[in-house]
C-alpha cells in the first residue's frame, strides 16, 4: 500500500522559534497533500491544501503567514509553523493523494509539536 | 460550524457483537464519505468508503450505510474484535477535492 511518512514524529521548541515539518510520499507521486492539525480528544481539522508548483490554498481562520506550505516536488511537501508559541503545540497530521486514484488519500503518522 | 457530526464520544462492545458508529453530516454537496480508525499519535487509517449514488458498501466485517435524505451514515462492524478498539472518525468530501472534513471521532472499546 501507499505510504506517506513525516519528520519528525515529534519536535519541541521555545517560543518564537521556527519549526519545519516535511510529509513525503515514499512509493507513489501526490499530485495533492493536505496538512491537518488535532487537538487532545478533538477532530482532526484541515488547514490547507497544497499542490505540487503552487501555492497552497490556507482554510478560512488559517494564518497563511503563520504556516507556510511548499510543495516543491510529487514527493515532498513541507509545513513550516513560524514563531511558533504555545497555543500552536499540536499534532500535525499530513495525507497525500496518489494522481492515479483520486479518490485515495493517505495519510502520515503525524507530528507532535510541543512550544515552550 | 460542524459540518459532520458525530454525536457519541464513546462505544463499548462486547467481542463478538455488532459495533454501530453513527455519523450525521448537514452539507448537501458532500458526495463521498469515509470512515477512518485511529490510534493515539499515529495518523488515521483508511476503512472503507462510500459515494452518495449508493446507499451501502461493505468490506468484509465493515459495512458503511447512507441515508442520504436524513443525511445520516453508520459504519457497521461485525463481529467485534477487540483489536477494533481504537476512535473512528467519519470524513465527507465534496467535488473531487480531497478536502476531508472530519467529525468529533467516537471510541469504540471492544471488550474481551
Amino acid at each position: 500500500g501507499a505510504v506517506v511518512s513525516q519528520h519528525p514524529s515529534w519536535v519541541i521548541c521555545k517560543s518564537g522559534t521556527s519549526v519545519k515539518i516535511e510529509c513525503r510520499s515514499l512509493d507513489f507521486q501526490a499530485t495533492t497533500m493536505f496538512w491537518y492539525r488535532q487537538f487532545p480528544k478533538q477532530s482532526l481539522m484541515l488547514m490547507a491544501t497544497s499542490n505540487e508548483g503552487s501555492k497552497a490554498t490556507y482554510e478560512q481562520g488559517v494564518e497563511k503567514d503563520k504556516f507556510l506550505i511548499n510543495h516543491a516536488s510529487l514527493t515532498l511537501s513541507t509545513l513550516t509553523v513560524t514563531s511558533a508559541h504555545p497555543e500552536d503545540s499540536s499534532f500535525y497530521i499530513c495525507s497525500a493523494r496518489d494522481g492515479r486514484w483520486a479518490d485515495e488519500q493517505f495519510f502520515g503518522p503525524g507530528t507532535r509539536l510541543t512550544v515552550l | 460550524d460542524q459540518q459532520v457530526k458525530q454525536n457519541s464520544p464513546s462505544l463499548s462492545v462486547q467481542e463478538g457483537r455488532i459495533s454501530i458508529l453513527n455519523c450525521d453530516y448537514t452539507n448537501s454537496m458532500f458526495d463521498y464519505f469515509l470512515w477512518y480508525k485511529k490510534y493515539p499519535a499515529e495518523g488515521p487509517t483508511f476503512l472503507i468508503s462510500i459515494s452518495s449514488i449508493k446507499d451501502k458498501n461493505e468490506d468484509g466485517r465493515f459495512t458503511v450505510f447512507l441515508n442520504k435524505s436524513a443525511k445520516h451514515l453508520s459504519l457497521h462492524i461485525v463481529p467485534s474484535q477487540p483489536g477494533d478498539s481504537a476512535v473512528y472518525f467519519c470524513a465527507a468530501s465534496s467535488g473531487n477535492t480531497g478536502k476531508l472534513i472530519f467529525g468529533q471521532g467516537t471510541t469504540l472499546q471492544v471488550k474481551p
